[in-house]
């Protein structure tokens, strides 16, 4: 089955340190692949998405690149800040999921950001 | 804008209890989609409806059911609510275009603790 491996947390940066956060997946076919964003106390929010192999994913400076051959899709930004620190989370959606659209996430990493 | 809500962030009941989690979308989407959050373990599916009436088990459906009987409305229920399920409660919703990566959308989350 489908499933979704990513780096544990928690990171913690100073501002303006350089982000990644690894992302790796299992799954046949052509995924789509996903970042959300859980800031405290609320919902998840999409943050970038890649639908097809060397697509690059980009939103509020944070970028993603869909690489097929090593099943990635790391997290990158190159200057965090302290508004940045929340929980991320790496997503999949097979290829062949019936009905709906159905999600497979990763565990999360829990990201602070210091002054 | 799209808008996700849950009847309540917070919910305190009592073994034995039966609880109803109740989520209302106003995007007209045919998806709903109910998961738990866990330390550690990420998101997990419970049940998932893609179309009024139908209803399809996720990964962990058990001790859980669900009703959806008009579109914008998703239900889930506890029979007999029990300390395991002490959990963050997302509901989430997409929109069934054809294509494979619609974007789901999530409301804020109830936190259940069960006594």
């Amino acid at each position: 089955g489908n499933s979704v491996t990513q780096m544990e947390g928690p990171v913690t940066l100073s501002e303006e340190a350089f982000l990644t956060i690894n992302c790796t997946y299992t799954a046949t076919g052509y995924p789509s692949l996903f970042w959300y964003v859980q800031y405290p106390g609320e919902g998840l929010q999409l943050l970038l998405k890649a639908t097809k192999a060397d697509d690059k994913g980009s939103n509020k400076g944070f970028e993603a690149t869909y690489r097929k051959e090593t099943t990635s899709f790391h997290l990158e930004k190159g200057s965090v800040q302290v508004s940045d620190s929340a929980v991320y989370f790496c997503a999949l959606r097979g290829e062949l999921t019936g009905g709906g659209n159905k999600l497979t996430f990763g565990t999360g990493t829990q990201l602070k950001v210091e002054l | 804008d799209v808008k996700v809500t849950q009847s309540s962030r917070y919910l305190v009941k009592r073994t034995g209890e039966k609880v109803f989690l109740e989520c209302v979308q106003d995007m007209d989407h045919e998806n709903m989609f109910w998961y738990r959050q866990d330390p550690g373990l990420g998101l997990r599916l419970i049940y998932f409806s893609y179309d009024v009436k139908m209803k399809e088990k996720g990964d962990i459906p058990e001790g859980y059911s669900v009703s959806r009987e008009k579109k914008e409305r998703f239900s889930l229920i506890l029979e007999s609510a029990s300390t395991n399920q002490t959990s963050m409660y997302l509901c989430a919703s997409s929109s069934r275009t054809g294509e494979v990566h619609e974007t789901q959308y999530f409301g804020p989350g109830t936190r259940l603790l069960v006594l």
